[in-house]
C-alpha cells in the first residue's frame, strides 16, 4: 500500500517570501501522479498543482512550484512571493497511473501567511 | 474541470439516525469517489462508486454502515446508517479529471449528537 508523510503539521512564512512544504511517499509502483492541493478554511479542495511520475521536469503553476526527486520519492512544493490568500491547510496526495484508485493523503500542513 | 454540488451542506443530526448525501455532476464521469474528513484530520477515502456496479469499499467500511448508489453517470449518493457522534465528519464527493486529478465538491458538514 502507498503511503505518504508530511513531516511539518504548521509552517509559518512572511508575506512575500518564499516558503517550502515537504512530503514524502512510499510506493513500489513506477507510474503515478503527485498533487499537492490546497484546502482553506471553506473546506473546498483545490488542486494547486500535479506532477507524472515519468516526466523529469519539475511541474510549475505561477507561484507554486515542485521539486520531484523519483529516486527518494520527495515531492517538496514551494511557494513564491507567499500571499495572505495561501493560507490553508496543503496536503500532498498519490495516485496510481492504473486508474481505478482514488488518491491517498498526507496529514496535511498548515500554512501561515505573517502579514 | 467538473462542477461537483453536493447536498446538505451541513448538519446537525441525533445519533441512531441516518443522512443520505447527494453528489451531483456537470458532466458524466466513470468514477466517482466519497471520502471522510474527521475533524483536524486529512481525508479518508471510504468507497469508489461505479455506475451500473456495487461500490468498492476501503478497509475499515462497510456497505452496511456507508451504502452508497451510483443510479447515473452525474449523480451519487451516501447514506451514514445508525449514526454516532464518531461519525461527525466532512464528507467529499470526488470525481476523476482528464489527466488522472481528482475534483472534490464543497463537503457536506455532518454533527451528530
Amino acid at each position: 500500500a502507498q503511503t505518504v508523510t508530511q513531516s511539518q503539521p504548521e509552517m509559518s512564512v512572511q508575506e512575500a517570501e518564499t516558503v517550502t512544504l515537504s512530503c514524502t511517499y512510499d510506493t513500489s509502483e513506477s507510474d503515478y501522479y503527485l498533487f499537492w492541493y490546497k484546502q482553506p478554511p471553506s473546506r473546498q479542495m483545490i488542486l494547486v498543482i500535479r506532477q507524472e511520475a515519468y516526466k523529469q521536469q519539475n511541474a510549475t503553476e505561477n507561484r507554486f512550484s515542485v521539486n520531484f526527486q523519483k529516486a527518494a520519492k520527495s515531492f517538496s512544493l514551494k511557494i513564491s512571493d507567499s500571499q495572505l490568500g495561501d493560507a490553508a491547510m496543503y496536503f500532498c496526495a498519490y495516485r496510481s497511473a492504473r486508474g481505478a484508485d482514488g488518491l491517498t493523503f498526507g496529514k496535511g500542513t498548515h500554512l501561515i501567511i505573517q502579514p | 474541470s467538473a462542477v461537483i454540488s453536493q447536498k446538505p451542506s451541513r448538519d446537525i443530526c441525533q445519533r441512531g439516525t441516518s443522512l443520505t448525501i447527494q453528489c451531483q455532476v456537470d458532466s458524466q464521469v466513470t468514477m466517482m469517489f466519497w471520502y471522510r474528513q474527521q475533524p483536524g484530520q486529512s481525508l479518508t477515502l471510504i468507497a469508489t462508486a461505479n455506475q451500473g456496479s456495487e461500490a468498492t469499499y476501503e478497509s475499515g467500511f462497510v456497505i452496511d454502515k456507508f451504502p452508497i448508489s451510483r443510479p447515473n453517470l452525474t449523480f451519487s449518493t451516501l447514506t451514514v446508517s445508525n449514526m454516532s457522534p464518531e461519525d461527525s465528519s466532512i464528507y467529499l464527493c470526488s470525481v476523476e479529471g482528464v489527466t488522472g486529478e481528482l475534483f472534490f465538491g464543497e463537503g457536506s458538514r455532518l454533527t451528530v449528537l
